[in-house]
């Protein structure tokens, strides 16, 4: 199994540009998530999807928009990048939504910077 | 709000010495407690993790107990290595948090850097 994979894994962008981060995950998970890594932020959630169809907005939602694909793939577009969406992007993936008790499995991580 | 503290690093240590990372948090009901580690241009992986009062999480020679008369889940190893230096974060997960259970608040994340 490949777990959660990322791509791309650098990215550079210009003010305004637009762009899709790809998730996928092979381990048959319902939950999937899109987090974003600031320097002494710890990591933020920016959308989730609890189950395939459902997606739902999180701490910090705002310039982004997100696709549940289909069960294994989950998007994060950013439809016109700012500098301040300059961070580490983290796709994770958990077993069922329903258990607050599992464990949540990342990706690599997006280094995506906006100048 | 719900909410998790954790002690603000950089922490270094040499090796073989003591760890203990302090990790506090507010919740409004019972969480799920849980230690991640980020090694460095990687992505979080689970270290360990504890479900209910007193349970104690362990793995790879960390530990930690979740009390819940202190709100606390400290992070403990008895003997550091090189290979552990990593940025380690304290995360809590509740039930019906935000609309959709299990979704993950996490602590700011303490660097560790442990010197031969």
């Amino acid at each position: 199994n490949a777990g959660v994979t990322q791509t791309p894994k650098f990215q550079v962008l210009k003010t305004g540009q637009s762009m899709t981060l790809q998730c996928a995950q092979d381990m048959n998970h319902n939950s999937m998530y899109w987090y974003r890594q600031d320097p002494g932020m710890g990591l933020r959630l920016i959308y989730y999807s609890a189950s395939e169809g459902t997606t739902d907005k999180g701490e910090v939602p705002n310039g982004y928009n997100v696709s549940r694909l289909n069960k294994r793939e989950f998007s994060l577009r950013l439809e016109s990048a700012a500098p301040s969406q300059t961070s580490v992007y983290f796709c994770a993936s958990k077993i069922q939504g329903a258990t607050y008790t599992d464990t949540q499995y990342f990706g690599p991580g997006t280094r995506l910077t906006v100048l | 709000g719900d909410s998790v503290t954790q002690m603000e690093g950089p922490v270094t240590l040499s090796e073989e010495a003591f760890l203990t990372i302090n990790c506090t948090y507010t919740a409004t009901g019972y969480p799920s407690l849980f230690w991640y580690v980020q090694y460095p241009g990687e992505g979080l992986q689970l270290l360990l993790k504890a479900t209910k009062a007193d349970d104690k999480g362990s793995n790879k020679g960390f530990e930690a107990t979740y009390r819940k008369e202190t709100t606390s889940f400290h992070l403990e190893k008895g003997s550091v290595q090189v290979s552990d230096s990593a940025v380690y974060f304290c995360a809590l997960s509740l039930m019906n948090y935000g609309g959709s259970q299990g979704n993950l608040i996490f602590g700011k994340g303490t660097k560790l850097s442990v010197k031969p």
